[in-house]
């Protein structure tokens, strides 16, 4: 069974300040996406990667870096986080195409005081 | 605009009656999925289609492409289904979610 990992799973962070979300695949795959998700907006894409190296802005990049410093891990960073980014984020890995479908992560929630 | 419409935004279903959700889109999607979050907030695929229909026991989905549009059937509701589901549609290597459904199944 696909396996997706983040990390933390919870986090309270002070406005202005850095936050890092992790988050980790042990299945292979090349594509790795970052989503939050907000009451009446279901998941909305911020970053996704191809592989290592990669990085492409998603529907609402705004605010937020991503990293993919190797095949296993992509990060989501808040550089100056700010209360409306207070969200549930999830880390999603999959090669779509075929009959492949996309494996989620138990997600983050990230509140911004 | 949304890229993925998706109708209605909550239900109310009585036990052992039948229903469906529906999703527009205004991206050329090539696949569809549809996904049950869970009280826990965890995301379960319910199904992958590409144009065409499936079935899983009580849920039929569908996926038109020519017209952009996929629908969930779900015959006999039971207490167990109520959670809010949800439509993706992929174009390329990217899914595209809607807003979701809340369903609320009541005895």
């Amino acid at each position: 069974e696909a396996a997706v990992t983040q990390s933390p799973r919870n986090k309270v962070a002070v406005t202005g300040g850095k936050v890092t979300l992790s988050c980790n695949q042990t299945n292979n795959h090349n594509n790795m996406y970052w989503y939050r998700q907000d009451t009446g907006h279901g998941l909305r894409l911020i970053h996704y990667s191809y592989g290592a190296g990669s990085t492409e802005k998603g529907d609402i990049p705004d605010g937020y870096k991503a990293s993919r410093p190797s095949q296993e891990n992509f990060s989501l960073i808040l550089e100056l986080a700010t209360p409306s980014q207070t969200s549930v984020y999830f880390c999603a890995s999959g090669e779509l195409g075929g009959q492949n479908t996309l494996y989620f992560g138990a997600g983050t929630r990230l509140s911004v005081l | 605009g949304d890229k993925v419409k998706q109708s209605p935004s909550a239900l109310s279903l009585q036990e052992g009656t039948n229903s469906a959700l529906r999703c527009n889109f205004s991206i050329a999607a090539t696949t569809v999925q549809w996904f049950l979050q869970n009280p826990r907030g965890s995301l379960i695929n319910l199904f992958y289609l590409v144009p065409g229909t499936k079935e899983n026991g009580r849920l039929k989905s569908a996926f038109d492409s020519k017209e952009s549009y996929s629908t969930l059937h779900i015959r006999d509701a039971q207490l167990e289904d109520s959670g809010t589901y949800f439509c993706a549609g992929s174009n390329y290597n990217v899914l595209y979610f809607g807003s979701g459904t809340k369903l609320t199944v009541e005895p």
